[in-house]
């Protein structure tokens, strides 16, 4: 069964602070995104990535950065927290045009 | 550019009446289409997709959509409904060239009262 994992699953931040949420896929899947879920919105893309090495901006990347340095591993990197930026965060793979596997998400606080 | 729409944030029900939750999409190309479902406190899971032949296309746990370009929506059904569907549902559009990316609507809360 497709697996995506996400670490950590929880993390409280300092306001300022830099903070790396991991991902990793054991499904070969050439696609890799990161969503944020906020009451209200939904899920908002904020990078994504088609082939390892390289990166996409989604519709809301102002304030992340992302990483692919290879097939299985998409990193999203805030350099530096901001209270905004609490959310529920979602990784997902895919291979395209078919069904996307999500990890169980990171619950991140910025304080 | 592409957007996708659940003009119903909220929807409510009895058990054993039919559920729409609509789902409106823009897009330039021919969209794939996408229905996730959200179980409170879980991850997305998939439900059904639209690629390409018969409008109507069945998924897991006796959902159904049917695909309308003319009007461009993708309405999600099923006929009972069961207090078990209540969750989150999710449409989502996903471009046809190579790169595209894969858009959410802000998703429709389901409550289905016994």
């Amino acid at each position: 069964e497709a697996a995506v994992t996400q670490s950590p699953r929880s993390k409280v931040a300092v306001t300022g602070g830099k903070v790396t949420l991991s991902c990793h896929q054991t499904n070969n899947h050439d696609y890799m995104y990161w969503y944020r879920q906020d009451t209200g919105h939904g899920l908002r893309l904020i990078h994504y990535s088609y082939v390892a090495d390289s990166t996409e901006k989604g519709d809301i990347p102002d304030g992340y950065k992302a990483s692919r340095p290879s097939q299985e591993n998409f990193s999203l990197i805030l350099e530096l927290a901001s209270l905004s930026q609490t959310a529920v965060y979602f990784c997902a793979s895919s291979p395209r045009n078919t069904e996307v596997f999500f990890g169980k998400g990171t619950r991140l606080t910025v304080v | 550019a592409q957007s996708v729409d659940q003009p119903d944030a909220h929807v409510t029900l009895y058990e054993g009446a039919s559920l729409e939750l609509r789902c409106s999409y823009s897009y330039s190309a021919a969209p794939y289409l996408f229905w996730y479902v959200q179980y409170p406190g879980q991850s997305l899971q998939f439900l059904l997709k639209y690629i390409t032949g018969d409008a109507v296309v069945k998924g897991t746990k006796g959902f159904e959509a049917e695909f309308r370009k003319s009007n461009s929506s993708f309405n999600l059904k099923k006929s009972p409904a069961h207090w078990s569907d209540s969750a989150k549902y999710f449409c989502a559009l996903e471009g046809s060239g190579t790169g595209s990316k894969l858009s959410f609507g802000k998703g429709a809360k389901l409550t289905v009262s016994p």
